[in-house]
């Protein structure tokens, strides 16, 4: 089976603070994601990357950065946190285009 | 603009049959998941249409009809542990996945 494993579960972070959201594919998958789920809002893409020290904006990067170093690891920075990234990220990969994805169990972020 | 829509809560109980219908307007079309996701924990794939028609997998099973741009997921045979939220996604021209917000179902005994 896939594992997709997100550092954190819980992450409780100050306002201005510097965070890492750090996940990592045991699958050789290419292709890598983040996304964030908010109520009563479909996923939301930050940030992709379709091989290693590639990246790509989502619809929402703004405020995000990422790093993709190893094939296996993409992490997610949020360089100054704010009260609006408060949210449940979710890392995801998939070893081609046309396969489904594979979710980690997401980190809840809240940010006061 | 794109847009993904599926009801927000359904409820169902143990033994029955439940659809949950999703619509979809995309720049596109090149397939339709519908994934699970319980209560804090990770989506995981049930099903992917790209050509209209049904698609069988055990108790649960997919339609797709691209000229109505409409899918459902129907669930039969509800079990407790099938209280979860359902997650429509369609991958669009540029295969992006455009995902709604999903249809939390929740199962009565």
């Amino acid at each position: 089976d896939v594992k997709v494993t997100q550092s954190s579960r819980y992450l409780v972070k100050r306002t201005g603070e510097k965070v890492f959201l750090e996940c990592v594919q045991d699958m050789d998958h290419e292709n890598m994601f983040w996304y964030r789920q908010d109520p009563g809002l479909g996923l939301r893409l930050i940030y992709f990357s379709y091989d290693v020290k590639m990246k790509e904006k989502g619809d929402i990067p703004e405020g995000y950065s990422v790093s993709r170093e190893k094939k296996e690891r993409f992490s997610l920075i949020l360089e100054s946190a704010s009260t609006n990234q408060t949210s449940m990220y979710l890392c995801a990969s998939r070893p081609v285009n046309n396969s489904p994805l594979h979710f980690g169990n997401g980190t809840r972020l809240t940010v006061t | 603009g794109q847009n993904i829509d599926q009801p927000t809560e359904m409820t169902a109980t143990e033994g029955a049959i439940v659809q949950i219908n999703c619509t979809y307007q995309t720049s596109g079309f090149n397939g339709l998941f519908w994934y699970q996701q319980h209560a804090g924990e990770a989506p995981t794939f049930l099903s992917y249409n790209v050509l209209d028609g049904l698609e069988e997998k055990g108790r649960f099973s997919s339609f797709l009809s691209r000229s109505k741009g409409y899918s459902y997921l129907l669930l039969k045979e509800l079990q407790m542990k099938d209280s979860a939220s359902y997650l429509c996604a369609v991958r669009d021209s540029n295969y992006q996945l455009i995902w709604g917000a999903g249809t939390k179902l929740i199962i009565k005994p």
